[in-house]
């Protein structure tokens, strides 16, 4: 089936800590997997990418990794700042062009 | 300058009504979404087009009609509204079906 989901509703990181955001994803064929962040009032905005044929990528700040063998996708954020507090999504694009969401985990940053 | 547009942001209307969600992409993209957000935050698509045509058609009440009159405009039209069309739509657009979504800032739409 197609399903997409975080393990996580709600994450409280300190100011300055790294943040993890963890996803899980059920549909095998799927080659090409997204990280969005979605503030209040806006539409979600890109992060970062992965394809299958990888397990790590990396971008400012963030990391994605992703274990094809229990199906695992993780965000990570360094030095978190409060500029990060936002609805953090994983999606996953299926070989039929069909992008799935995951429910969404928000991220709040204590100063 | 903005890349992936939408208007209005805010939309309040009369259960029954008939209502459209205007939608503009300049990236010179070929594909463009429509998605809905639920009160949970659960993104779920509602519909594709690539080229004007249409690509994914989910289950969606055939009270939403999209309407693409060119590749750089997807416009969503509902009929009958009902309480339960309240959301936020978002429009997206992508190089190609397979490749990255940018998303438009939303519509919150609200039936009374």
């Amino acid at each position: 089936g197609e399903s997409v989901g975080l393990h996580l509703p709600t994450l409280s990181v300190q100011e300055g800590d790294n943040s993890i955001i963890n996803c899980a994803y059920s549909n095998s064929a799927s080659d090409y997997f997204i990280w969005y962040k979605q503030e209040s009032g806006k539409g979600p905005q890109f992060i970062i990418d992965i394809r299958s044929n990888m397990d790590k990528r990396q971008g400012q700040r963030v990391t994605v990794l992703l274990n094809k063998t229990v199906k695992h996708l993780s965000l990570q954020i360094a030095a978190t700042q409060p500029g990060d507090s936002a609805v953090y999504f994983c999606a996953e694009i299926l070989n039929t062009g069909k992008l799935i969401f995951g429910q969404g985990t928000t991220l709040q940053v204590k100063p | 300058d903005t890349a992936v547009s939408q208007t209005p942001k805010y939309l309040v209307t009369q259960m029954g009504n008939d209502k459209s969600i205007k939608c503009e992409q300049n990236l010179g993209h070929d594909t463009m979404y429509w998605y809905k957000q639920d009160s949970k935050k659960f993104l779920k698509i509602m519909f594709s087009y690539n080229n004007k045509e249409l690509i994914i058609n989910e289950t969606v009440p055939n009270r939403f009609s999209p309407k693409s009159p060119d590749k750089a405009h997807l416009n969503l039209h509902i009929n009958s509204l009902e309480l339960g069309d309240s959301a936020v739509y978002f429009c997206a657009s992508s190089q190609d079906a397979r490749r990255t979504q940018y998303f438009g800032p939303g519509t919150r739409l609200t039936v009374l």
